[in-house]
């Protein structure tokens, strides 16, 4: 069946950088978009950015400069780097593949990453 | 950006019965909304997409309507796996956004 599997969770000191990976299977990858939502403690989820079947990026203008989606088709895995970190990017980050139903729902999910930007 | 709106923030219901949750879009989506359920400690799930059509193994007690601005997921009757987070999401335009929840919980 579909997964995507995330790495795990990571602490980070402001101003460093972090680099999350999300492992795919169970159906052809460069298909499909990898798209990235976060959520803070106790805010909504968030839209990132997303990387298209051909490598292509779309990115949310609030982390525009700040982050980069990649991918490696040769391990069917995406990636999301965020830098210059703050303490308010402490929160879990998603990656989810478009559904198979239209276009920018997101269907299935990874199961999260933690990430927590602390001094 | 367009902002989804989500009310009430807490439901609070029995087993068996019917919960009825809202989302009203800043500006219209036309039918382009979805929503997910999320339960503590796991990812979000695809419950209805495009305002009424059941993603993929999803039971037949949850209903989506609406259209342009104002949205609505019904449960017709709560099972005890139904009691999580639920979220709308629009993608009528950039940036896609989601509203900020509503959350199911037993009385």
């Amino acid at each position: 069946q579909v997964q995507l599997v995330q790495s795990g969770a990571e602490v980070k000191k402001p101003g460093a950088s972090v680099k999350v990976s999300c492992q795919t299977s169970g159906y052809s990858f460069t298909g499909y978009y990898i798209y990235w939502v976060r959520q803070a403690p106790g805010q909504g989820l968030e839209w990132m950015g997303r990387i298209n079947p051909n490598g292509g990026t779309d990115y949310a203008q609030n982390f525009q400069g700040r982050v980069t989606m990649t991918r490696d088709t040769s391990i069917s895995t995406a990636y999301m780097e965020l830098s210059r970190l703050r303490s308010d990017d402490t929160a879990v980050y998603y990656c989810a593949r478009g559904c198979d139903c239209s276009s920018n729902y997101l269907d299935p999910w990874g199961q999260g990453t933690l990430v927590t930007v602390s001094s | 950006e367009i902002v989804l709106t989500q009310s009430p923030a807490t439901l609070s219901l029995s087993p068996g019965e019917r919960a009825t949750l809202s989302c009203r879009a800043s500006q219209s989506v036309s039918s382009y909304l979805a929503w997910y359920q999320r339960k503590p400690g796991q990812a979000p799930r695809l419950l209805i997409y495009d305002a009424s059509n059941r993603a993929t193994g999803v039971p037949a007690r949850f209903s989506g309507s609406g259209s342009g601005t104002d949205f609505t997921l019904t449960i017709s009757s709560l099972e005890p796996e139904d009691f999580a987070v639920y979220y709308c999401q629009q993608r009528s335009s950039w940036p896609l956004t989601f509203g900020g929840g509503t959350k199911v919980e037993l009385k």
